[in-house]
C-alpha cells in the first residue's frame, strides 16, 4: 500500500494556468508537508500543516496555496502560473514532532510552457 | 534561520568507506537528519541524531557533534546502488521541520 500518495505525476501546462496538486497519506499522520525541489535539487519546504495550524514559508508567494478538506489530504492549488514554478513538488508527511523523519510521496514534476 | 554546509559531490569505489559531512549553524537545536535520494525519486529517511556521538544502523552510520555543528554519514561496503544524493537537514526554530541542505551527490564507481 502506498504510504504517502500524489496525483498527477507529471503536470505540462502553460503560463497563466491554475493548476492543482492532490495528496494523500494513509498513515494517520498528523501533519503534512508540501515541498518544492528545483532543478539544481534544492529542496525547499513551502507549507507544514496539521488540523490546527498551518505554517507558511514566507517566501511562497501569495499564488500558491494548500487546501486540506481533512486529516489525510493536503491539496496544492497554484495560480497564475509562472516559468519559475517549473520544478517537482514532493508532499509529505509525519507525526507531529516525529523523530523518525517524513515519508515523502513520489512527486509531481511540474513544467510551466 | 538554519545555515547548512554539504559538499556537492563526493565519487568512491565499490566496496570502500565514504564519510559525507554536514555542517550546521541553527537556533533551537532539534536534531539532525539525513536523507537519501535517487535520482528521478523522493528521499527516503535514513538517520535523526539527536544527541553526540555516532549511531550505526548497517551499513550506514551517522555521527553528531552538537559543540561543533557537525555531522558525518558513514556509508560502509558501499555498493553501486548507493550513488545517490545525501541530504543533510535540521529543524530550527524549536520546530521539527528540516531545512535541507543542497545535498552531498555520490557516485560510487567499480
Amino acid at each position: 500500500d502506498t504510504a504517502v500518495s500524489q496525483t498527477p505525476k507529471y503536470l505540462v501546462t502553460q503560463m497563466g494556468n491554475d493548476k492543482s496538486i492532490k495528496c494523500e497519506q494513509n498513515l494517520g499522520h498528523d501533519t503534512m508537508y508540501w515541498y518544492k525541489q528545483d532543478s539544481k535539487k534544492f529542496l525547499k519546504i513551502m507549507f507544514s500543516y496539521n488540523n490546527k495550524e498551518l505554517i507558511i514559508n514566507e517566501t511562497v508567494p501569495n499564488r500558491f496555496s494548500p487546501k486540506s478538506p481533512d486529516k489525510a489530504h493536503l491539496n496544492l492549488h497554484i495560480n497564475s502560473l509562472e516559468l519559475g514554478d517549473s520544478a517537482v513538488y514532493f508532499c509529505a508527511s509525519s507525526q507531529e514532532a516525529s523523530l523518525a523523519g517524513e515519508n515523502f510521496g513520489p512527486g509531481t514534476r511540474l513544467t510551466v510552457t | 534561520g538554519q545555515n547548512i554546509d554539504q559538499p556537492t559531490e563526493m565519487t568512491a569505489t565499490e566496496g570502500a568507506i565514504v564519510q559525507i559531512n554536514c555542517t550546521y549553524q541553527t537556533s533551537g537545536f532539534n536534531g539532525l537528519f539525513w536523507y537519501q535520494q535517487h535520482a528521478g525519486e523522493a528521499p527516503t529517511f535514513l538517520s535523526y541524531n539527536v544527541l553526540d556521538g555516532l549511531e550505526e544502523k548497517g551499513r550506514f552510520s551517522s555521527f553528531l557533534s552538537r559543540s561543533k555543528g557537525y555531522s558525518y554519514l558513514l556509508l560502509k561496503e558501499l555498493q553501486m546502488k548507493d550513488s545517490a544524493s545525501y541530504l543533510c537537514a535540521v529543524p530550527g526554530g524549536g520546530s521539527y521541520i528540516p531545512t535541507f541542505g543542497r545535498g552531498t551527490s555520490l557516485i560510487v564507481h567499480p
